[in-house]
């Protein structure tokens, strides 16, 4: 079946300017999470959505960064006014309970490099 | 949450088994086991996960330690595909600790 996918795969933009990430997770699944990893550098929890519930936005860095999910399916990360230090490879997870502790299925990641 | 020792780095030869290690020991009673892995340029992918027992699927098999204090990734047959950075991560069912958090992991590398 089809996977978590994101949008766009790259971005390129100047500081300054505002982006906006997409996820599509997988049919059915009810969390999704985006993370953020830097270069040669581990995960970064930045927000997440379950069902109707509240989002955990603990991890998200400053209030340029904000998240929405509609209709419990599709999420978009914007980040306004970027910055440099914004760069980096933002990624969506999305999973359904399991036993044992929830399963993250993972998209391809998009590449944001801030100029 | 419990922490995990991993090699930095290990090699193996195509086609041939590897055994990846994993110590943790201050895991608790309710902590699964799971392991991911991240192949370059790619978004982590789930491997497997166990409590107790070994557990076998179609990516590989976990071999958990009777006291549960270790676990062994185990690749049948590494193809130069399993090149990646492969994450043990104890995990608390139903505790709210949601969020992946990955330690250094072990770089494995596939000679062919």
């Amino acid at each position: 079946g089809a996977g978590v996918s994101q949008s766009p795969s790259n971005k390129v933009t100047e500081k300054g300017k505002d982006v906006e990430l997409r996820c599509d997770p997988i049919s059915g699944h009810t969390a999704l999470y985006w993370y953020r990893q830097s270069l040669g550098q581990g995960l970064e929890f930045l927000i997440y959505f379950q069902g109707n519930s509240a989002p955990d936005k603990s991890g998200l860095p400053s209030d340029r960064f904000s998240a929405e999910r509609t209709g419990g399916s599709v999420s978009t990360l914007t980040i306004q006014r970027t910055q440099q230090e914004d760069s980096a490879v933002y990624l969506c997870a999305s999973s359904f309970a399991s036993p044992g502790g929830e399963t993250q299925y993972f998209g391809p990641g998009t590449r944001l490099l801030v100029l | 949450d419990a922490k995990t020792t991993q090699p930095n780095s290990m090699e193996s030869n195509e086609e041939e088994p590897v055994h990846l290690p994993c110590n943790h020991s201050t895991i608790s009673g309710t902590d699964y086991i799971h392991w991911y892995r991240q192949l370059p340029s790619q978004g982590p992918e789930y491997v497997i996960h166990g409590l107790t027992s070994n557990v076998n699927n179609r990516m590989a098999s976990l071999a958990i330690a009777e006291d549960r204090k270790s676990s062994t990734l185990i690749l049948h047959r590494a193809t130069l595909r399993d090149a990646a950075v492969y994450y043990c991560i104890p995990r608390r069912w139903g505790a709210g600790s949601y969020q992946l958090t990955f330690g250094k992991g072990t770089k494995l590398s596939v000679i062919p």
